[in-house]
């Protein structure tokens, strides 16, 4: 079976600092990954999404970027985190070519002070 | 482009109540239209899906339909219990990308 694995869980990083989220599928191939930003109390926002290896498209222009280095590996980064970074992240994953029902992860939890 | 509208909440219930929960959606094709569910501090999780008109999604008691003539997708579960307290989204497909409704939350009390 499928299985999505994001870290970490929460982490606290000072305004200014880098990031990096990572995300993994496991039990699938050429998934369709996503990166998604929760903040309190509000749905959910699209940020990045990859088809494929190295093929990133960007859905709202901001301080993060995505890379997918491996089929199956997706990370969500930043040189610089502002105030506003702040919020609960989603990775997600569909089957290419299926009706994209997507499978999230856990989630990681970023508090920028 | 594509959309979805939900109810808004915070919608609050008792045990064994019947719950409903509106969805609407605006889209120039046929998306498969899906319900996730996510529990506090978790992520969400694909509660269940239909993937063309008059198709009927249920998973653990809940049901939705998919009307293309009212283009609408609402939730239902005829007793809900404690444990279903959750915030609901409904979501459509857009090619790669799904669009989610702002979300509803449930609160269901003993």
């Amino acid at each position: 079976s499928q299985t999505i694995h994001q870290w970490p869980a929460t982490l606290v990083q000072p305004v200014g600092s880098p990031l990096s989220l990572e995300c993994t599928v496991e039990g699938t191939s050429n998934p369709n990954l996503y990166w998604y930003r929760q903040a309190a109390g509000r749905g959910l926002q699209l940020l990045f999404y990859s088809v494929g290896i190295g093929q990133i498209s960007s859905e709202v222009p901001q301080n993060l970027s995505a890379s997918r280095p491996q089929d199956r590996q997706f990370i969500l980064s930043s040189k610089k985190l502002l105030l506003s970074d702040s919020g609960f992240y989603l990775c997600a994953w569909s089957v290419l070519g299926g009706f994209y029902e997507q499978y999230f992860g856990p989630g990681t939890r970023l508090t920028v002070t | 482009g594509d959309s979805v509208t939900q109810m808004e909440g915070p919608v609050t219930l008792s045990e064994e109540a019947f719950l409903t929960i509106n969805c609407t959606y605006t889209a120039t094709g046929y998306p498969s239209l899906f319900w996730y569910v996510q529990y506090p501090g978790e992520g969400l999780q694909l509660l269940l899906k239909a993937t063309k008109a008059d198709d009927k999604g249920s998973n653990k008691g809940f049901e939705a339909t998919y009307r293309k003539e009212t283009t609408s997708f609402h939730l239902e579960k005829g007793s809900v219990q404690v444990s279903d307290s959750a915030v609901y989204f409904c979501a459509l497909s857009e090619g790669y990308k799904l669009s989610f409704g702002a979300g509803t939350t449930v609160t269901v009390r003993a």
